[in-house]
């Protein structure tokens, strides 16, 4: 079945550490977006792409890289693992950026604990 | 900038009773509004959505939504909760002009018991 893969689902990195957390989808959206979830702040946007080659900032994306050479993949770069990058983090993507036409659909998400 | 509030970090209801969530939007025009069910361990899953027409919007699993403009709200309900209700809810908000961008409230957790 069509959907969105995150991967890995659970990642226990140190700090200084390189990670990168993988998005696929096999809708071929152009639109897609990495989240992180912490309590208390509901999901916050790190970083979006409208298509492939084009990626743009979120309200939280110091410390994280991204890139989407395909259009169907957009892995998301934490080059130097901090304590506070600990969290939750989901990729969603949609078909268009009219959200009246095509909400958001998301992965299953990423554990991740930076020690 | 567009924000999201939701007053109620958790509730606790009874299997049966009604259940009403609170959500309310900042945002200069009207906004796409959204409410997302997350049950653990899971992805965020589209329960509803309102962007223009009748407000009140039906939704999956029999929940409901209600946008009131004098308010900013846009409250979820349910007249008779399940028990797999139980879950987390998030209410987002997203503009025209942002590319498909949403602002997310901080989620409502709910309990429900037997």
């Amino acid at each position: 079945d069509a959907g969105i893969t995150q991967s890995p689902r659970y990642k226990i990195t140190e700090t200084g550490r390189q990670v990168t957390l993988m998005c696929h989808q096999t809708w071929s959206h152009s639109y897609m977006f990495w989240y992180r979830q912490d309590l208390g702040h509901g999901l916050r946007l790190i970083y979006y792409s409208a298509a492939a080659d084009i990626t743009d900032k979120g309200e939280v994306p110091d410390g994280y890289v991204v890139s989407r050479s395909k259009t169907e993949n957009f892995p998301l770069t934490l080059e130097s693992a901090t304590r506070s990058q600990t969290s939750v983090y989901f990729c969603a993507s949609s078909e268009e950026a009219n959200l009246g036409n095509q909400p958001q659909h998301f992965g299953d998400g990423t554990r991740l604990s930076i020690l | 900038a567009q924000s999201v509030t939701q007053p109620d970090i958790h509730i606790t209801v009874s299997e049966g009773a009604s259940l009403e969530l609170r959500c309310n939007y900042s945002y200069g025009a009207t906004p796409y509004l959204f409410w997302y069910v997350q049950s653990p361990g899971q992805g965020l899953q589209l329960l509803l959505k309102y962007f223009s027409g009748d407000t009140l919007v039906q939704g999956i699993k029999g929940f409901e939504a209600e946008f009131k403009r004098s308010q900013s709200s846009f409250n979820l309900r349910k007249p008779s909760v399940h028990w797999s209700d139980a879950a987390e809810y998030f209410c987002a908000v997203g503009v025209i002009t942002s590319y498909g961008k949403l602002t997310f409230g901080q989620g409502t957790i709910l309990t429900v018991h037997p």
